[in-house]
Order: C-alpha cells, then structure tokens, then sequence
C-alpha cells in the first residue's frame, strides 16, 4: 500500500517564505511530484524529483530525501495567486501510476 | 497544440441513470489517467490507460465503473446507475510515454447525480 501525509492548512503573508512538507510510505519509488490546484480549476504540474536534493523552479523549489520518505515544496515571495492547494504526489514503478496527498490549502495573506 | 480536453464539464444525472465521461489527450500522449475528487479532498486514483489496454485499474469501483481508450477515438469513463455518491469532479490526465512523471489535467467533469 501506500500513504502520503502533508499538513491539511497553512497561512502566510504576501512576500513570505513558507514550506509544505510531504511524508510517504509506499511499496514501490520512483519520485515525488507537486501539483498546485485553485478552487474550481485542474491541478497543474509544479516540479518532480526522482534523487536526493534540491530542484528549483523560479520562486518555487522541491527538495526530495529518499532515505527520509520526506519531501517539501518551498514557495518563495509569496503572492496572493499563490493561495491553491499543493498537492505531492508519489510515483510508484512498475506503471508508473502516480498517488496522490489528500493537499495542503494554503492561505496568502496581504 | 490543444491540451487535455474533457467533456462535458458538467453533468447532471438521476439517480439510476449512467454517465458517460470523455477524454482526448494531448497530441502525442498515449497515456490516459482518471482520478476523481471529492470537495475539499485529493485526487483518488481510478484507472490508468494506455491505447487499447488497461494497465491499472486498482482504484475502480468493481461493480458500475468502466473505462476504455479505444484505438480511435477519447477515453471513456462510463458509470452505470449513477447514485449521490457518485458526485464527484472526475480528471482526466495524459502524459506521453516516456514522461510519466509529468501529468497534464484536463479541466475536469462535475457530475451531480439527483
């Protein structure tokens, strides 16, 4: 089986730094994906790692520990737009199905 | 080079009724997804498709729920007497076949089951 957990709300103010950690459990790996979605709309692709370490894509970065089963997505100078829910996502070998988290609601505040 | 489209977006059905769920890839994705989303929830995997082939179903329903990618022609979700619990946004995403780990949705479906 598999599971993610990621906190269910976070809140921060425009301009800020905030991180949403992601921590799985699955049978089979083969990397950890964000998706952003806003309330009505499809989720979209953000970043995907497959090693340890840091990937960064504009003001958003995702860092992976294989060896922890942890992961976070860094979202910096944050802006109102940026109010979504992120969802992390597990991408398990052998058909490369991808499980997603139940999100995390962020909350940018002016 | 459209994306993910997906029809109808919403759908209102009786309870009993079926509903029918359309998915055309992107242009040179052969990999078909369905996940469905309750409010206020994540995206449950259903199905995964590639042309002609079901390659993981573990996430449907066993009695009711259907789906296809048939050589010509979009994927269907198909769902047969259709009860309030079956009212859901259902996503539909492609990725092509050697970029699995990159998924583009469609806008989804809203079906409402009376």
């Amino acid at each position: 089986g598999q599971s993610l957990e990621q906190p269910s709300e976070v809140t921060a103010v425009e301009g800020a730094i905030v991180q949403i950690n992601c921590t799985y459990q699955t049978s089979g790996f083969y990397g950890l994906s964000w998706y952003q979605q806003h309330d009505g709309g499809a989720p979209t692709f953000l970043s995907y790692n497959a090693l340890d370490g840091l990937e960064e894509t504009g003001r958003f970065s995702s860092f992976l520990s294989r060896s922890d089963s942890y992961g976070y997505l860094l979202l910096q100078e944050l802006q109102m737009k940026d109010s979504a829910s992120y969802f992390c996502a597990v991408i398990r070998p052998g058909g490369f199905k991808t499980i997603f988290g139940a999100g995390t609601r962020l909350f940018v505040k002016a | 080079n459209a994306g993910v489209m997906q029809n109808p977006r919403h759908l209102v059905r009786r309870r009993g009724q079926e509903a029918r769920l359309r998915c055309s890839p992107m242009k040179g994705h052969s990999h078909v997804y369905w996940y469905r989303q309750l409010p206020e929830e994540g995206l449950k995997f259903m199905v995964y498709l590639q042309k002609e082939n079901i390659i993981d179903e573990s996430g449907m329903p066993k009695e009711r729920f259907s789906a296809e990618f048939p050589k010509e022609g979009p994927s269907i979700l198909r769902i047969q007497q259709v009860v309030r619990g079956d009212s859901a946004a259902y996503f539909c995403a492609s990725s092509p076949p050697s970029g699995a780990n990159v998924l583009t949705f469609g806008a989804g479906s809203r079906l409402t089951v009376l």
